[in-house]
């Protein structure tokens, strides 16, 4: 088993709808990141968030640190949203990120 | 400096040669992670370096290698490639040791034949 893991895989959805991304984690961690990643490769660091909540724009990022659970979620979705969405934890133990396998998402005009 | 700049982009080498690849951290951050990231796959931790030392790695074999240079800006090395190594290697640059996030690179894709 992961010790990231994020569901869904793959992500469908139509231009205006509002989609959440899930990551779970096994182990105790200090922060976790949501990533964006586009087809070229580069990575986008979204939110780096330890508790609560965050938003951006249109982008929400939660976490809940007793569930071992983080959500992302996109209102209004646009094309421009498609992209691969990771999530990573921080393991303060050994200095280092551990990634989830990413959520490719699609929105369709 | 802004932002973090990796070379080359793209790179096709012959199974058995070596591979140096090449980051340049944003300007102020002393901290370097490598990652490999297979196709479908969320990228691996390689290793990381603070202060021109490696101080984290993960379950990579000793023929991936690494240096980080008083500007900050390091290399990964890889010996005697194997076909699975084809993968985008990401680097990633922070300050610090304590998470205060990272920013990346955009990748070099190697391909091994």
């Amino acid at each position: 088993k992961n010790e990231v893991e994020q569901s869904p895989q793959n992500l469908t959805a139509q231009e205006g709808e509002f989609i959440t991304i899930n990551c779970s984690y096994s182990v105790g961690i200090s922060a976790l990141h949501w990533l964006q990643q586009h087809p070229g490769g580069g990575i986008v660091s979204l939110f780096m968030l330890s508790s609560g909540k965050k938003k951006h724009g249109r982008l929400i990022a939660t976490i809940n640190i007793q569930e071992k659970h983080s959500s992302l979620h996109i209102t209004a979705s646009h094309p421009r949203d498609s992209a691969v969405y990771i999530c990573a934890a921080w393991m303060d133990s050994s200095y280092k990120l551990i990634f989830g396998s990413g959520t490719r998402l699609l929105v369709r005009p | 400096e802004t932002g973090v700049t990796q070379s080359p982009t793209h790179l096709i080498k012959t199974r058995g040669q070596q591979v140096t690849l090449r980051c340049s951290s944003q300007s102020g951050h002393n901290t370097v992670s490598w990652y490999q990231q297979a196709l479908g796959q969320g990228p691996q931790f390689i290793f990381q370096y603070y202060r021109e030392e490696e101080n984290g790695r993960g379950n990579f074999p000793p023929r991936f290698s690494g240096l980080q240079f008083p500007n900050y800006s390091s290399e990964l090395n890889v010996n005697a490639l194997e076909l699975d190594d084809s993968a985008l290697y990401l680097c990633a640059s922070t300050f610090g040791t304590a998470n205060y996030g990272y920013t990346f690179g955009s990748g070099t894709r190697l391909t091994v034949v």
